[in-house]
Protein backbone atom coordinates (compact mmCIF):
# COMPACT_ATOMS: atom_id res chain seq x y z
CA UNK A 1 0.00 0.00 0.00
CA UNK A 2 0.95 3.37 -0.48
CA UNK A 3 1.69 6.00 2.30
CA UNK A 4 3.63 9.06 2.90
CA UNK A 5 4.80 10.36 6.30
CA UNK A 6 5.76 13.91 6.60
CA UNK A 7 7.81 14.69 9.83
CA UNK A 8 6.80 17.85 11.38
CA UNK A 9 3.45 18.70 12.52
CA UNK A 10 4.43 22.10 12.56
CA UNK A 11 7.80 24.66 11.46
CA UNK A 12 8.44 27.61 12.25
CA UNK A 13 10.77 29.85 10.13
CA UNK A 14 12.02 33.83 9.60
CA UNK A 15 10.56 35.82 6.71
CA UNK A 16 13.27 35.37 4.50
CA UNK A 17 14.85 31.76 5.84
CA UNK A 18 14.78 28.63 3.81
CA UNK A 19 12.10 26.88 3.95
CA UNK A 20 12.75 22.47 4.29
CA UNK A 21 9.31 20.67 4.41
CA UNK A 22 10.06 17.38 4.89
CA UNK A 23 8.08 14.64 2.92
CA UNK A 24 9.45 10.44 2.57
CA UNK A 25 6.45 7.99 0.81
CA UNK A 26 6.57 4.47 0.14
CA UNK A 27 5.56 3.00 -2.80
CA UNK A 28 5.76 -0.54 -4.43
CA UNK A 29 5.76 0.81 -8.10
CA UNK A 30 7.04 4.03 -9.20
CA UNK A 31 4.79 6.76 -7.80
CA UNK A 32 3.27 9.87 -8.43
CA UNK A 33 4.26 12.46 -5.99
CA UNK A 34 2.13 15.99 -4.75
CA UNK A 35 2.68 18.93 -2.49
CA UNK A 36 -0.95 20.68 -1.78
CA UNK A 37 -1.27 24.21 0.30
CA UNK A 38 -4.13 24.80 2.45
CA UNK A 39 -4.73 28.14 3.06
CA UNK A 40 -6.89 28.88 6.75
CA UNK A 41 -10.95 27.87 5.79
CA UNK A 42 -10.14 27.23 1.96
CA UNK A 43 -9.80 24.10 -0.14
CA UNK A 44 -6.59 22.44 -0.75
CA UNK A 45 -4.84 23.49 -4.22
CA UNK A 46 -1.61 21.71 -5.87
CA UNK A 47 1.74 23.50 -5.94
CA UNK A 48 3.85 21.20 -7.96
CA UNK A 49 3.65 17.15 -8.63
CA UNK A 50 6.04 14.85 -10.20
CA UNK A 51 4.70 12.03 -12.36
CA UNK A 52 8.05 10.76 -13.18
CA UNK A 53 9.86 13.36 -15.54
CA UNK A 54 12.50 15.75 -14.27
CA UNK A 55 13.35 14.71 -10.72
CA UNK A 56 13.60 18.53 -9.70
CA UNK A 57 10.16 19.75 -10.27
CA UNK A 58 8.92 23.65 -9.92
CA UNK A 59 6.33 24.81 -8.63
CA UNK A 60 3.78 27.90 -7.98
CA UNK A 61 4.97 30.81 -5.47
CA UNK A 62 8.78 29.95 -5.53
CA UNK A 63 8.70 26.08 -4.19
CA UNK A 64 10.11 23.71 -5.79
CA UNK A 65 10.63 19.48 -4.80
CA UNK A 66 13.53 17.01 -5.49
CA UNK A 67 12.66 13.54 -6.34
CA UNK A 68 15.02 11.32 -4.53
CA UNK A 69 14.61 7.44 -5.56
CA UNK A 70 17.37 6.15 -3.24
CA UNK A 71 15.94 8.24 -0.23
CA UNK A 72 11.87 7.65 -0.98
CA UNK A 73 11.81 11.40 -0.69
CA UNK A 74 10.13 14.74 -1.73
CA UNK A 75 11.07 17.46 0.65
CA UNK A 76 9.36 21.25 -0.37
CA UNK A 77 12.15 24.01 0.07
CA UNK A 78 11.74 27.49 -1.00
CA UNK A 79 14.62 29.71 -0.69
CA UNK A 80 13.24 32.69 1.00
CA UNK A 81 10.15 32.59 2.90
CA UNK A 82 7.33 35.34 2.79
CA UNK A 83 4.56 35.87 5.22
CA UNK A 84 1.95 35.02 2.37
CA UNK A 85 3.95 31.27 2.60
CA UNK A 86 1.89 30.70 6.24
CA UNK A 87 -0.41 27.62 5.43
CA UNK A 88 -0.91 23.92 6.20
CA UNK A 89 1.08 21.79 3.17
CA UNK A 90 0.29 18.73 2.48
CA UNK A 91 2.51 15.73 0.43
CA UNK A 92 0.46 13.03 -1.44
CA UNK A 93 1.09 10.25 -3.10
CA UNK A 94 -0.84 7.53 -5.92
CA UNK A 95 0.44 4.91 -8.35
CA UNK A 96 1.46 5.82 -11.85
CA UNK A 97 -0.80 5.36 -14.60
CA UNK A 98 -4.75 4.92 -14.46
CA UNK A 99 -7.53 6.05 -12.06
CA UNK A 100 -5.48 5.95 -9.06
CA UNK A 101 -6.29 6.65 -5.60
CA UNK A 102 -4.57 9.46 -3.59
CA UNK A 103 -3.28 9.64 -0.35
CA UNK A 104 -2.42 12.14 1.69
CA UNK A 105 0.39 12.70 4.90
CA UNK A 106 -1.02 14.36 8.41
CA UNK A 107 0.28 17.87 6.98
CA UNK A 108 2.93 20.46 8.24
CA UNK A 109 1.72 23.87 9.44
CA UNK A 110 4.29 26.46 8.67
CA UNK A 111 4.47 29.53 10.59
CA UNK A 112 6.61 32.75 8.98
CA UNK A 113 7.93 34.89 11.73
CA UNK A 114 8.44 38.99 10.84
CA UNK B 1 -16.03 27.41 -14.60
CA UNK B 2 -17.32 27.20 -11.10
CA UNK B 3 -14.61 24.20 -10.57
CA UNK B 4 -15.99 21.91 -7.24
CA UNK B 5 -18.97 22.98 -5.89
CA UNK B 6 -19.80 21.97 -2.22
CA UNK B 7 -23.03 22.26 -0.40
CA UNK B 8 -23.84 23.28 2.61
CA UNK B 9 -20.56 24.86 3.83
CA UNK B 10 -21.66 24.38 7.59
CA UNK B 11 -24.27 21.66 8.86
CA UNK B 12 -25.08 20.95 12.42
CA UNK B 13 -26.76 17.62 13.08
CA UNK B 14 -28.12 15.84 15.97
CA UNK B 15 -27.11 11.91 16.56
CA UNK B 16 -29.11 9.84 14.02
CA UNK B 17 -29.84 12.23 11.88
CA UNK B 18 -29.01 11.98 8.16
CA UNK B 19 -28.34 14.28 5.54
CA UNK B 20 -26.60 14.55 2.10
CA UNK B 21 -23.68 16.83 1.68
CA UNK B 22 -23.77 17.79 -2.36
CA UNK B 23 -20.49 18.24 -4.68
CA UNK B 24 -21.14 18.85 -8.25
CA UNK B 25 -18.00 19.56 -11.15
CA UNK B 26 -18.37 21.47 -14.32
CA UNK B 27 -14.82 20.08 -15.78
CA UNK B 28 -16.50 16.62 -16.98
CA UNK B 29 -14.13 15.18 -14.70
CA UNK B 30 -14.50 11.03 -14.72
CA UNK B 31 -12.83 10.95 -11.46
CA UNK B 32 -14.59 12.03 -8.30
CA UNK B 33 -13.76 11.38 -4.22
CA UNK B 34 -14.38 12.28 -0.60
CA UNK B 35 -11.93 13.10 1.74
CA UNK B 36 -12.28 14.27 5.65
CA UNK B 37 -10.21 16.44 7.44
CA UNK B 38 -9.88 16.16 11.01
CA UNK B 39 -6.52 17.92 12.95
CA UNK B 40 -3.64 16.06 12.89
CA UNK B 41 -4.96 13.13 10.77
CA UNK B 42 -4.69 14.91 7.51
CA UNK B 43 -6.82 13.84 4.61
CA UNK B 44 -8.32 10.54 4.92
CA UNK B 45 -10.18 9.10 1.67
CA UNK B 46 -14.14 7.55 2.40
CA UNK B 47 -15.07 6.63 -0.94
CA UNK B 48 -14.20 7.50 -5.08
CA UNK B 49 -15.56 7.01 -7.80
CA UNK B 50 -14.25 6.47 -11.79
CA UNK B 51 -17.55 6.95 -13.82
CA UNK B 52 -20.98 7.04 -13.79
CA UNK B 53 -22.71 4.11 -12.29
CA UNK B 54 -18.83 2.99 -10.31
CA UNK B 55 -18.31 3.34 -6.92
CA UNK B 56 -15.52 2.41 -4.41
CA UNK B 57 -15.05 2.57 -0.99
CA UNK B 58 -11.71 4.32 0.40
CA UNK B 59 -9.75 4.10 3.67
CA UNK B 60 -12.81 5.10 6.19
CA UNK B 61 -16.02 4.52 4.30
CA UNK B 62 -18.39 3.31 7.50
CA UNK B 63 -21.06 5.58 7.68
CA UNK B 64 -21.38 6.68 4.83
CA UNK B 65 -22.65 6.11 1.07
CA UNK B 66 -22.26 7.38 -2.32
CA UNK B 67 -23.31 7.05 -5.62
CA UNK B 68 -22.54 8.27 -8.95
CA UNK B 69 -25.19 8.62 -11.61
CA UNK B 70 -23.99 11.39 -13.67
CA UNK B 71 -20.31 12.65 -14.37
CA UNK B 72 -20.93 15.80 -12.86
CA UNK B 73 -22.55 14.86 -9.16
CA UNK B 74 -21.28 13.02 -6.50
CA UNK B 75 -23.04 13.08 -3.08
CA UNK B 76 -22.14 12.15 0.27
CA UNK B 77 -24.87 10.61 2.87
CA UNK B 78 -24.79 10.24 6.27
CA UNK B 79 -27.21 7.70 7.24
CA UNK B 80 -27.33 7.76 10.74
CA UNK B 81 -25.20 10.33 11.54
CA UNK B 82 -22.41 10.15 15.06
CA UNK B 83 -20.38 12.15 16.90
CA UNK B 84 -17.32 10.61 15.62
CA UNK B 85 -18.11 12.12 12.00
CA UNK B 86 -17.90 15.80 13.02
CA UNK B 87 -15.23 17.00 10.59
CA UNK B 88 -14.58 19.21 7.27
CA UNK B 89 -15.03 17.10 4.12
CA UNK B 90 -13.86 17.78 0.91
CA UNK B 91 -14.79 16.66 -2.36
CA UNK B 92 -12.35 16.05 -5.07
CA UNK B 93 -11.97 15.32 -8.78
CA UNK B 94 -9.58 14.98 -11.41
CA UNK B 95 -9.80 14.30 -15.09
CA UNK B 96 -8.44 10.35 -14.72
CA UNK B 97 -6.38 7.63 -16.17
CA UNK B 98 -2.75 7.76 -17.72
CA UNK B 99 0.44 9.19 -18.04
CA UNK B 100 -0.67 12.50 -18.72
CA UNK B 101 0.30 15.54 -16.84
CA UNK B 102 -3.21 16.31 -15.02
CA UNK B 103 -3.43 12.79 -14.46
CA UNK B 104 -4.48 12.29 -10.56
CA UNK B 105 -4.11 15.77 -10.08
CA UNK B 106 -6.87 16.87 -7.79
CA UNK B 107 -9.49 19.80 -7.76
CA UNK B 108 -10.56 20.58 -4.58
CA UNK B 109 -14.01 22.23 -3.79
CA UNK B 110 -14.11 24.45 -0.64
CA UNK B 111 -14.94 22.53 2.12
CA UNK B 112 -18.17 21.58 4.28
CA UNK B 113 -17.91 22.17 7.79
CA UNK B 114 -20.32 19.30 9.98
CA UNK B 115 -20.82 18.99 13.45
CA UNK B 116 -22.97 16.32 15.09
CA UNK B 117 -24.11 16.57 18.73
Amino acid sequence: AQSVTQLGSHVSVSEGALVLLRCNYSSSVPPYLFWYVQYPNQGLQLLLKYTSAATLVKGINGFEAEFKKSETSFHLTKPSAHMSDAAEYFCAVSYSGGYQKVTFGTGTKLQVIP
Amino acid sequence: NAGVTQTPKFQVLKTGQSMTLQCAQDMNHEYMSWYRQDPGMGLRLIHYSVGAGITDQGEVPNGYNVSRSTTEDFPLRLLSAAPSQTSVYFCASSYGRGAGSGANVLTFGAGSRLTVL
